[in-house]
């Protein structure tokens, strides 16, 4: 059974990096048939799929258009886990980020526990 | 991408059906396969009802189903329970030439 736990600050100063990581039990984070996501929620953009990493043959990213200039997501194959950072941070970040994964059939399951960040100073 | 359009609330009373549509365009829910749907108690994380528009995973009830057609995917819960009163969001593939994902807007689902 495969179980993602987050872990990272919960307030961030405006203009700086927000930074987050999700440890992977029960899978790979190099697994062939898996992907490693980042999501948000806020009450103001809903949830909104940031990116994701995955490893066939060699690494890849993806990241949606309206973070692309900002973000960052790194696998830590040593442990088992993967990384958000996210820079230039504004108040309109401020949301719930979680990971998930997904395999070919595109489903996100699991999901990690949730991480309530704030953007404030 | 535009998130996908959903109905802010439904309700039923236990025991009826409750049918929650998701409408997207041919670039997302009409174009693909890869419609998911997800439940969310109050502080929780999401959870996986229905993939590739009408597929359980283990676990899942029965009384959840999902269908497709054109540009509009449904969600419908039959027999309904207490415990179905949730935030209900639809999910595709959104990608054509670059990986992309949408969500949906968001239902509430009320158990008289």
């Amino acid at each position: 059974q495969v179980q993602l736990q987050q872990s990272g600050p919960g307030l961030v100063k405006p203009s700086q990096t927000l930074s987050l990581t999700c440890a992977i039990s029960g899978d790979s984070v190099s697994s062939n048939s898996a992907a490693w996501n980042w999501i948000r929620q806020s009450p103001s953009r809903g949830l909104e799929w940031l990116g994701r990493t995955y490893y066939r043959s060699k690494w890849y990213n993806d990241y949606a258009v309206s973070v692309k200039s900002r973000i960052t997501i790194n696998p830590d194959t040593s442990k088992n886990q993967f990384s958000l950072q996210l820079n230039s941070v504004t108040p309109e970040d401020t949301a719930v980020y979680y990971c998930a994964r997904h395999g070919g059939d595109l489903r996100f399951d699991p999901w990690g526990q949730g991480t309530l960040v704030t953007v404030s100073s | 991408q535009s998130a996908l359009t959903q109905p802010p609330s439904a309700s039923g009373s236990p025991g009826q059906s409750v049918t929650i549509s998701c409408t997207g365009t041919s670039s997302d829910v009409g174009g693909y396969n890869y419609v998911s749907w997800y439940q969310q108690h109050p502080g929780k994380a999401p959870k996986l009802m229905i993939y590739e528009v009408s597929k359980r995973p283990s676990g899942v009830p029965d009384r959840f189903s999902g269908s497709k057609s054109g540009n509009t995917a449904s969600l419908t819960v039959s027999g309904l329970q207490a415990e179905d009163e949730a935030d209900y969001y639809c999910s595709s593939y959104a990608g054509s030439n670059n990986f992309a994902y949408v969500f949906g807007t968001g239902t509430k689902v009320t158990v008289l």
